[in-house]
């Protein structure tokens, strides 16, 4: 079993739609949870981390279940620009991070 | 401006040849990685450094080298011995290394450089 495994993809979806991204990884002493997003033929850049609580930026909600080792990103009212691949990061404490394969999304519109 | 950059932008190797990316930061961070990226697939870890003068071999290392004699530069040199180097290369960077947690090991990459065989 992978490491750290995302939904396959890709995801093509109507501007304004909601569309989620699922993630499960399979260290249970994983510590630190990232969504990256990477433009094509670009760098990842930092969307944002996840914490255990929950957390939400705008039209951005992550949330984290350890019992389950599951993360996911959720994006409300999509919008064209929001197309890229999304990665998963998990770091386990003392070692280094670990990515996902990434999620493609494609809004259409 | 603070960031990381590399260069080339994109690197042709002829057979049997060495040929070295360069990765620069001025964002004062402690550690810095290598990773390579092949279509479809995940970030593969190469090597990082925690620390000026030491580096560690991350998970795909054989057919490369690299050096930190200082802390803002970090080349990575891809060897003769690497016998498939065609993919894209990342530089990160984090105020700490990856190991550390805490919530300051969030990595910063650079915009990569693109290797292909001729």
């Amino acid at each position: 079993r992978k490491e750290v495994e995302q939904d396959p993809g890709p995801f093509n979806v109507p501007e304004g739609a909601t569309v989620a991204f699922n993630c499960t990884y399979s260290n249970s002493a994983s510590q630190s949870f990232f969504w990256y997003r990477q433009d094509c033929r670009k760098e990842p850049k930092l969307l944002m981390s996840v914490y255990s609580s929950g957390n939400e930026d705008g039209r951005f909600t992550a949330q984290l279940n350890r019992a389950s080792q599951y993360i996911s990103l959720l994006i409300r009212d999509s919008k064209l620009s929001d197309s890229a691949t999304y990665l998963c990061v998990v770091n386990v404490y003392g070692q280094n991070f670990v990515f996902g394969p990434g999620t493609r999304l494609s809004v259409l519109p | 401006d603070g960031g990381i950059t590399q260069s080339p932008k994109y690197l042709f190797r002829k057979e049997g040849q060495n040929v070295t990316l360069s990765c620069e930061q001025n964002l004062n961070h402690d550690a810095m990685y290598w990773y390579r990226q092949d279509p479809g697939q995940g970030l593969r870890l190469i090597y990082y450094s925690q620390i000026v003068n030491d580096f560690q071999k991350g998970d795909i290392a054989e057919g490369y080298s690299v050096s930190r004699e200082k802390k803002e530069s970090f080349p990575l040199t891809v060897t003769s011995a690497q016998k498939n180097p065609t993919a894209f290369y990342l530089c990160a960077s984090s105020i700490v290394p990856a190991a550390s947690g805490g919530g300051q090991e969030t990595q910063y990459f650079g915009p990569g450089t693109r290797l292909l065989v001729l």
